[in-house]
């Protein structure tokens, strides 16, 4: 079981806003800030989100993440068919001096 | 162009060892924390190890001491020993550089190589 808790799936059709949400503890998002990364089949997972809610070049501003307390949410507006994919979500441990995953959210566009 | 390419994957036997290399390209690689994260099939990602720019400071997940981090700056390259291997550490094996102070992101990552153990 991994340390952020994530819904292990969310859909939605073409145009939609979705959101994924991400719950952790006092020791990560508590005290930490939040990134996101997204992961197509067979191939490396890419940053998608950093710092709670800022996009890496490159990245559409239909992502936009935010952060309150111990939790931490992704949304995605305007859903289209190539936003179909895995989405974790990550933050520094300060207890590990490492980063905690989410267990990941498969994202279906119907 | 900002590249990690990562090898020394491949079949081992349970007990068996492996070492892991990463080649970094494109960016000064001595100024950056580096990471390992694998992904058992089918599974999320797991955080393995990090290592300061010069090594003098590396964190562990919790292997119990059978994975050894290194890297090596004059040849802008990242290593991971893993010793006494198990069949729960079949995954695939990412090296990614990891921004660090004052908030944590791995930003580029490797396409990862396949570590299988199995008799």
């Amino acid at each position: 079981q991994s340390v952020l808790t994530q819904p292990p799936s969310a859909s939605g059709t073409p145009g939609q806003r979705v959101t994924i949400s991400c719950s952790g503890s006092s020791s990560n998002i508590g005290s930490n800030t939040v990134n996101w990364y997204q992961q197509f089949p067979g191939t490396a997972p890419k940053l998608l989100m950093f710092s709670n809610n800022q996009r890496p070049s490159g990245v559409p501003d239909r992502f936009s993440g935010s952060k309150s307390g111990t939790s931490a949410s992704l949304a995605i507006s305007g859903l289209q068919s190539e936003d179909e994919a895995d989405y974790y979500c990550a933050a520094w441990d300060d207890s590990l001096n490492g980063p905690v995953f989410g267990g990941g959210t498969k994202l279906t566009v119907l | 162009e900002v590249q990690l390419v990562e090898s020394g994957g491949g079949l081992v036997q349970p007990g068996g060892s492996l070492r892991l290399s990463c080649a970094a390209s494109g960016f000064t690689f001595s100024i950056f924390w580096m990471s390992w994260v694998r992904q058992a099939p089918g599974k999320g990602l797991e955080w393995v190890a990090n290592i300061k720019q010069d090594g003098s400071e590396k964190y562990y997940v919790d292997s119990k001491g059978r994975f050894t981090i290194s890297r090596d700056n004059a040849k802008n390259s990242l290593y991971l020993q893993m010793n006494s291997l198990r069949a729960e550490d079949t995954a695939v094996y990412y090296c990614a550089r990891l921004m660090a102070f004052p908030n944590y992101y791995m930003d580029v990552w490797g396409k990862g190589t396949t570590v299988t153990v199995s008799s």
